[in-house]
């Protein structure tokens, strides 16, 4: 069946610190990819996505992702975290075809990010 | 911000009663979602439409029912509400062609006491 994994549930970081979350899927076919943020209290709003072409795909608030398809993974990446980016991630793929396709998403990570 | 609209926002209702959630969407996209999220179990789909008239089960189905009589509008019932069932409903819409994201509603919290 397919599936998204992340790895890291719970992430507390101190600000100007390094971020990576881990994404992998189990899914043989062709995939797009997700990372959705979740701010407190807020819905999920789009963070960036990859569908084809350059593997390192760049998204809003300095997040980047790097697809590596060898690795069924999609990792998510930031440099310098900010308090305010304290919130909910979650991945997605968008697998199946016709009628069936549909986003299957992983459980998703906490940041906490301190000041 | 997509043009969705969850409504209610907020909801207290009793064990045993039927509830109905809307989500209207003005994106004229063809796919809607109903979702509940929940703390531990990210985000489960309850059902979904492909179009008018078109739904299929998600993965959390049972004690609910959908119904998609318009392109924007897509309605969740709670047939007999049930304490289990508290949780925050999105509704999200895709286009679903081959490069497009879901766009989610604002969400509704619903709470069965």
């Amino acid at each position: 069946a397919q599936s998204v994994s992340q790895h890291n549930h719970h992430v507390i970081l101190s600000e100007a610190a390094s971020l990576e979350l881990g994404c992998n899927y189990s899914y043989g076919g062709t995939v797009n990819l997700f990372w959705y943020v979740q701010y407190p209290g807020q819905h999920l709003q789009l963070l960036l996505k990859y569908f084809s072409g350059d593997p390192l795909v760049k998204g809003i608030k300095g997040f980047e992702a790097e697809f590596i398809k060898s690795k069924f993974s999609f990792n998510l990446r930031k440099p310098s975290v900010q308090w305010s980016d304290t919130a909910e991630y979650f991945c997605a793929v968008n697998a199946g075809a016709g009628n069936n396709r549909k986003l299957i998403w992983g459980l998703g990570t906490s940041l906490a990010v301190n000041p | 911000d997509a043009g969705i609209t969850q409504s209610p926002r907020h909801k207290v209702t009793e064990t045993g009663t039927p509830v109905t959630l809307r989500c209207h969407q003005t994106e004229n996209h063809r796919y809607m979602y109903w979702y509940r999220q929940d703390p531990g179990h990210g985000l489960r789909l309850i059902h979904y439409s492909y179009g008018v008239k078109d739904t299929d089960k998600g993965e959390v189905s049972d004690g609910y029912s959908v119904s998609r009589s318009k392109t924007e509008d897509f309605l969740l019932t709670l047939e007999s509400a049930t304490s289990s069932q508290t949780s925050v409903y999105f509704c999200a819409i895709s286009d679903n062609t081959r490069n497009t994201e879901a766009f989610f509603g604002q969400g509704t919290r619903l709470t069965v006491v």
